[in-house]
């Protein structure tokens, strides 16, 4: 079973850029979550989808970033426009349903720097 | 609220040496409380979880008991090797906060031979 990927592994853009963070969650898992770790602080919590919905999205940080789970498969985050202290591991995890949905399974992470 | 508190890294340790890294939280009701590690190039890995107080969570020789009394989760391990250096995380998860995680700030873990 493929497990949680993301994509690019490592950005890196200038201040004002757009820039967009691909995850695809392991296969059937309806629920889908963003977290975010800056400056090797803790890792805090973005958001969370089950299938195409936000179910929680308390930890978003301002306007400037937007998540879509078109179709409740992958989803992207789009960062626009990129400031520094947008720079930080951006992690993606995915979870059964709800009776398991403590089994969050995390990817890789996407490293993005603001320059 | 939710948080946790780790103890901080970097931890070097020669290998076959004793492990323990601190972790105490604050949280209502009766939260799950879970380690993951992340080695170098990978995603974050359940290593292991306790629900309810007094349990004890254990996986590839790593324990951690689950203390209501002292809030606290300490990850702890006999005899390390170096193939456990990586970066060990400790999360709750709330009873009324969805299911979000709350991490600590991890600690870095690096074994030498």
């Amino acid at each position: 079973e493929a497990g949680v990927t993301q994509f690019p592994s490592h950005s890196v853009i200038e201040k004002g850029q757009t820039v967009t963070l691909r995850c695809d969650p392991i296969s059937g898992h309806d629920n889908l979550y963003w977290y975010r770790r800056v400056m090797g602080k803790e890792i805090k919590f973005l958001l969370h989808f089950v299938k195409e919905s936000k179910q929680d999205e308390s930890g978003m940080p301002n306007n400037r970033f937007l998540a879509e789970r078109t179709g409740g498969t992958y989803s992207t985050l789009k960062v626009q426009p990129a400031e520094l202290e947008d720079s930080g591991v951006y992690f993606c995890a995915s979870s059964p349903g709800t009776a398991r949905a403590y089994e969050q399974y995390f990817g890789p992470g996407t490293r993005l720097t603001v320059t | 609220g939710n948080s946790v508190t780790q103890m901080e890294g970097p931890v070097t340790l020669s290998e076959e040496a004793f492990l323990t890294i601190n972790c105490t939280y604050t949280a209502t009701g009766y939260p799950s409380l879970f380690w993951y590690v992340q080695y170098p190039g990978e995603g974050l890995q359940l290593l292991l979880k306790a629900t309810k107080a007094d349990d004890k969570g254990s996986n590839k020789g790593f324990e951690a008991t689950y203390r209501k009394e002292t809030t606290s989760f300490h990850l702890e391990k006999g005899s390390v090797q170096v193939s456990d250096s990586a970066v060990y995380f400790c999360a709750l998860r709330g009873t009324n906060t969805g299911n979000q995680f709350y991490f600590g700030t991890g600690t870095s873990l690096t074994v030498i031979p």
